[in-house]
């Protein structure tokens, strides 16, 4: 069974559309991360969300907005959708905030053309 | 923000060698962790250390939590072809607001030649 899943796992799409990426987790646990990975393999947090309250919203443009329907579920959303915006994003999930076991999903390649 | 400074940036290693990599930040951390990243997958977490001086083993990787806080390293000894991947270190500090936040280095590459 796989714990932290990613929908879809590529994702090819042109400038200025609107597109999702669904992240679900079957762990039971509280928190749920999405991460950005750069194309030189940074990995930089974007939001956090605990019992499907935001608590952490990094500096990311207004495009992006996750969206929490339940505790097991951490979906993205991306407006408008820009060259800079291709990566690979990553979800993932931790029993509490920050605690050090983060459990991450397999990714979901974005490419803008 | 806070960065953290993961050197060597990539290893070029013959099988069954040595392996050390380490990181050093500006900034305090609560844990420091070393997480391993393979093609066309997410990050795991292979150790987490928790008190400044530490030194964790798990299996043929050891890592150390450095005394001033602000740095650790992981060994990998005999290398072995699947150990190939990029490793990253994270710290956790607090953050705000009763959360904390993973940081995490820019990442070892690590290829290991048979």
């Amino acid at each position: 069974d796989t714990a932290v899943s990613q929908t879809p796992k590529y994702l090819v799409t042109q400038m200025g559309n609107d597109k999702s990426i669904k992240c679900e987790q079957n762990l039971g646990h509280d928190t749920m991360y999405w991460y950005k990975q750069d194309s030189k393999k940074f990995l930089k947090i974007m939001f956090s969300y605990n019992n499907k309250e935001l608590i952490i919203n990094e500096t990311v443009p207004n495009r992006f907005s996750p969206k929490s329907p339940d505790k097991a579920h951490l979906n993205l959303h991306i407006n408008s959708l820009e060259l800079g915006d291709s990566a690979v994003y990553f979800c993932a999930s931790s029993q509490e905030p920050g605690t050090y076991e983060q459990y991450f999903g397999p990714g979901t390649r974005l490419t803008v053309t | 923000g806070q960065q953290l400074n993961q050197s060597p940036q990539s290893m070029f290693i013959q099988e069954g060698e040595d392996v050390s990599m380490n990181c050093t930040s500006s900034s305090i951390f609560n844990t420091w962790l070393w997480y391993k990243q393979e093609p066309g997958e997410g990050p795991v977490l292979l150790i987490a250390l928790y008190k400044a001086g530490e030194l964790t083993s798990n299996g043929r990787l050891t890592a150390q939590f450095g005394i001033t806080r602000k740095d650790s390293f992981l060994n990998i000894s005999a290398s072995i072809p699947s150990d190939v991947g990029i490793y990253f270190c994270a710290g956790q500090a607090y953050s705000g607001a009763g959360s904390y936040q993973l940081t995490f280095g820019k990442g070892t590459k690590l290829s290991v030649i048979p």
